[in-house]
């Protein structure tokens, strides 16, 4: 199992572009989340997913779009960056929500500079 | 404002000593998950304590909750220099979100 994988690991993009971060999970898990994290903010929930077809906003959806038509994938798109989207991604992936009782497996994260 | 907010922000300890991290939170909660993250790469789940539990162990690895005042602590006893990481509290909140603190940076010298 290849667990959850995330591409690229790396991205710099320019004011006003636009990029999908992938995400994808062999686990056959039907909850899956986009976080950020900034320095001394922890990370922050930006959209979940509980299924393929229903998404959700998490504390801070601004800015980004999400959809799932499969339960493997999960991309999270910029639809026009900006300088205060810089910060490290996460995808994680579980059974079922981390409210729930069920633990959540990461990412190694996308790394996303805006200049 | 932050649901989880833990205590101490950074900690730094000898090798074999014992490391102790808090995490306060605001509203009720379903669990309370620990998860450890090394420099640069991703969170790894640690533990999962649940809102009626009071005590967890795993390994050298010990969670207490206490509802009433809404926190949580986590003992890593016996450190070694491979614990140097950050390590967050999650709370599991009804609807299913799960909400993490700022972390704590723990390094473990030898």
């Amino acid at each position: 199992n290849a667990g959850v994988t995330q591409t690229p690991k790396f991205q710099v993009l320019k004011t006003g572009q636009s990029m999908t971060l992938q995400c994808a999970q062999d686990m056959n898990h039907e909850y899956m989340s986009w976080y950020r994290q900034d320095p001394g903010m922890g990370l922050r929930l930006i959209h979940y997913s509980v299924g393929a077809g229903i998404t959700d906003q998490g504390e801070v959806p601004n800015g980004y779009n999400v959809s799932r038509s499969t339960t493997e994938d999960f991309p999270l798109r910029l639809l026009s960056a900006a300088p205060s989207q810089t910060s490290v991604y996460f995808c994680a992936s579980s059974y079922r929500a981390g409210g729930s009782g069920y633990e959540q497996y990461f990412g190694p994260g996308t790394r996303l500079t805006v200049t | 404002s932050q649901q989880g907010e833990e205590d101490p922000q950074a900690l730094s300890i000898q090798e074999g000593e014992n490391a102790t991290m808090n995490c306060s939170y605001k509203t009720s909660i379903n669990n309370l998950q620990w998860y450890r993250q090394n420099s640069g790469r991703g969170l790894v789940h640690l533990i999962l304590i649940r809102s009626n539990e009071r005590e967890k162990h795993s390994g050298r690895l010990r969670v207490t909750l206490d509802t009433s005042k809404k926190s949580s602590s986590l003992l890593i006893t016996a450190s070694r220099a491979a614990d140097t990481a950050s390590y967050f509290c999650a709370t599991g909140l009804v609807g299913g979100k799960l909400i993490f603190g700022q972390g704590t940076e723990l390094s473990v010298k030898p």
